[in-house]
């Protein structure tokens, strides 16, 4: 399969623990997403990678995410001391780069802060 | 805030064609319309976009008003598996690489009934 993956698919914790996710884009994407959503909503932009560098910030990123994308491949989510408003689906999404390029997302990790 | 109005759900019967409007009233002359969907608990798939011609793949037809302030998703022959919530986006385009993040509304759920 060449499409977009997470992993993992499922976290649960416990609240003020750290957890972190991983993003796996299509091969040849140089651009990755992250968004957010929660039950009932639709997804929220949280930041943006265009190789290794990450360019734009939502202000939804609050202190305590932090994400990279070391090597321009693929990429981590981290969430430290999580609340229990953390609880969400989060998504990557990856695109080439273009004036029309299409975001094509991966399964989403569900995250549940107990 | 999402710059697309949706019906917030509508039904289809099976092997009927199912058309969602959207109405993007202020969309600006750079801005293509995009469709993704979501299956429950799924990550966004994408089905089909267009700037300002009619467009049609294996998926869906997409048909733009000429003065492009509101569109129509056509799915020609609606199945169960159609069922999802669908979501229409515009989204900015220029060259020198903007990051065109996706801004999701609530979208409109299809129930596609036996």
């Amino acid at each position: 399969d060449t499409g977009v993956s997470q992993n993992p698919r499922h976290k649960i914790t416990k609240r003020g623990q750290n957890v972190t996710f991983r993003c796996d884009p299509i091969s040849e994407h140089n651009r990755l997403y992250w968004y957010r959503q929660t039950l009932g909503q639709g997804p929220e932009f949280l930041t943006y990678f265009q190789n290794e560098a990450q360019l734009e910030k939502s202000r939804l990123l609050s202190d305590r995410f932090s994400a990279e994308r070391p090597k321009g491949s693929f990429s981590t989510l981290e969430i430290q001391r999580t609340e229990q408003g953390d609880s969400a689906m989060y998504l990557c999404a990856s695109s080439g780069e273009g004036i029309a390029e299409t975001q094509y997302f991966g399964p989403g990790t569900r995250l549940l802060v107990l | 805030d999402a710059k697309t109005t949706q019906p917030t759900s509508m039904d289809c019967a099976e092997g009927r064609a199912a058309n969602l409007p959207c109405n993007h009233s202020t969309i600006s002359g750079n801005e293509y319309v995009y469709w993704y969907r979501q299956i429950h608990s799924q990550g966004p798939q994408y089905i089909i976009h267009g700037l300002k011609n009619n467009e049609t793949n294996e998926m869906a037809s997409l048909i733009i008003t000429e003065d492009r302030k509101s569109s129509t998703l056509i799915l020609p022959h609606a199945t169960l598996r159609d069922t999802a919530v669908y979501y229409c986006i515009v989204r900015v385009m220029n060259y020198g690489g903007s990051q065109g993040n996706l801004i999701f509304g609530k979208g409109t759920k299809l129930s596609v009934k036996p």
